[in-house]
């Protein structure tokens, strides 16, 4: 089953409006990450906060981490058209070689 | 520096044909992994594979499905008797460190089409 799962499934802002976008998870982690999918296209890594902390920033992106919630959050400040994509986050269970576990995603579009 | 590269990027089959799809890591990257993407839907885990060693093929189906990295040349999944429920797109990641701890490079995927 998935680790982590996104909330909202889908996302429709105007131009220049913040998104957010939530994810879940059910067990303790090293880390989580969130990837960035443009349609058709392959994932590309946009941030990762390690468990021991709590906000990080990128850009026009900001992250947390509530590991007592066992959930994160992706804003995307001053959306663009550009940012029109799906984005997932993914955890690493903490035990172990376990591999990334994906979520399926937040579907957002920024309308101009 | 060449990203993770995937070949083909499109592959049709028809039933019960063979599909052998192809990644090459980044150059430096001993760790490579296999999802599969059903459409609007997050990537399953498949398999991760170091040089010439399995080490996790927890998410590939029992019958079928094979992966190999050999110590020459690209990884390979090869999925034998292909059905309509194959169709997917398959991504292929890989990463210089063991594990989980940093962040997967993903190739553009193979998108496999079972008429």
């Amino acid at each position: 089953s998935q680790q982590g799962e996104e909330d909202p499934q889908a996302l429709s802002i105007q131009e220049g409006e913040n998104a957010t976008m939530n994810c879940s998870y059910k067990t303790s982690i090293n880390n989580l990450q969130w990837y960035r999918q443009n349609s058709g296209r392959g994932l590309v890594h946009l941030i990762l906060i390690r468990s021991n902390e709590r906000e990080k920033h990128s850009g026009r992106l900001r992250v947390t981490l509530d590991t007592s919630k066992k959930s994160s959050s992706l804003l995307i400040t001053a959306s663009r058209a550009a940012d029109t994509a799906s984005y997932f986050c993914a955890t690493d269970a903490n035990s172990g070689n376990t591999p990334l576990v994906f979520g399926k995603g937040t579907r957002l579009s920024v309308i101009a | 520096n060449a990203g993770v590269m995937q070949n083909p990027r499109h592959l049709v089959r028809r039933r019960g044909q063979e599909a052998r799809l192809r990644c090459s890591p980044m150059k430096g990257h001993s760790h490579v992994y296999w999802y599969r993407q059903l459409p609007e839907e997050g990537l399953k885990f498949m398999v991760y594979l170091q040089k010439e060693n399995i080490i996790d093929e927890s998410g590939m189906p029992k019958e079928r499905f094979s992966a190999e990295f050999p110590k020459e040349g690209p990884s390979i999944l090869r999925i034998q008797q292909v059905v309509r429920g194959d169709s997917a797109a398959y991504f292929c990641a890989s990463s210089p460190r063991t594990g989980n701890t940093g962040e997967l490079f993903f190739g553009e995927g193979s998108r496999l089409t079972v008429l």
